[in-house]
């Protein structure tokens, strides 16, 4: 059974603080791997994705890949009440890609 | 740029009804993918489809579930005499390949009395 395991969280951290989201994953030929934020009651909307090993970086985001480890991570700069939310790691289900297997989600609070 | 689309947004049927949901994927994208997600649990993947097939059904369920993606239309997920535990948020996603980034829409609630 491949698997992608996160903290459920949640995770407090103050407003301009650094928030860091763990994800590990069961599949070593798992190729690509997916950062999506859920609000409450709403639609998972992709943040970032990453392929290759090593960090990946838009704007207050930066995406982190060790496929040795099989860990993936998502760094938030600057956390803003806003970014207060689910965050699902998702990994492809195989080496061919098509369907994704997501983690239950690390829940993020971000106090101002 | 319109994103996937999704209707209805929200689903009540009564227990044995038919439950048909629909998704218009983004622009330029063939290929589409449903994921259900029950309370309290994580998306998991129902099917794969491109235009006119079916790719991947192996997180359906065996009964009741179908899906189509017809040459032209939208993509329908059917749900044949619902039960109780249908209830859930349905969403769909769509890519521009096959191994490509997925972008979800704003996903059915199915409710089931």
């Amino acid at each position: 059974q491949k698997e992608v395991e996160q903290n459920s969280g949640p995770l407090s951290v103050p407003e301009g603080a650094i928030a860091s989201l763990n994800c590990t994953y069961s599949d070593r030929g798992s190729q690509s791997f997916f950062w999506y934020r859920q609000y409450s009651g709403k639609s998972p909307e992709l943040i970032m994705f990453i392929y290759s090993n090593g960090d990946k970086e838009d704007g207050r985001f930066t995406a982190q890949l060790n496929k040795a480890s099989q860990y993936v991570s998502l760094l938030i700069r600057d956390s803003q009440p806003s970014d207060s939310a689910t965050y699902l790691c998702a990994v492809n289900r195989d080496q061919a890609g098509t369907a994704l297997i997501f983690g239950k989600g690390t829940t993020l609070s971000v106090s101002s | 740029n319109a994103g996937v689309m999704q209707n209805p947004r929200h689903l009540v049927r009564r227990r044995g009804q038919e439950a048909r949901l629909r998704c218009s994927p983004m622009k330029g994208h063939s290929h589409v993918y449903w994921y259900r997600q029950l309370p309290e649990e994580g998306l998991k993947f129902m099917v794969y489809l491109q235009k006119e097939n079916i790719i991947d059904e192996s997180g359906m369920p065996k009964e009741r579930f179908s899906a189509e993606f017809p040459k032209e239309g939208p993509s329908i997920l059917r749900i044949q005499q619902v039960v109780r535990g249908d209830s859930a948020a349905y969403f769909c996603a769509s890519s521009p390949r096959y191994d490509g980034e997925q972008f979800f829409g704003p996903g059915t609630r199915l409710t089931v009395l």
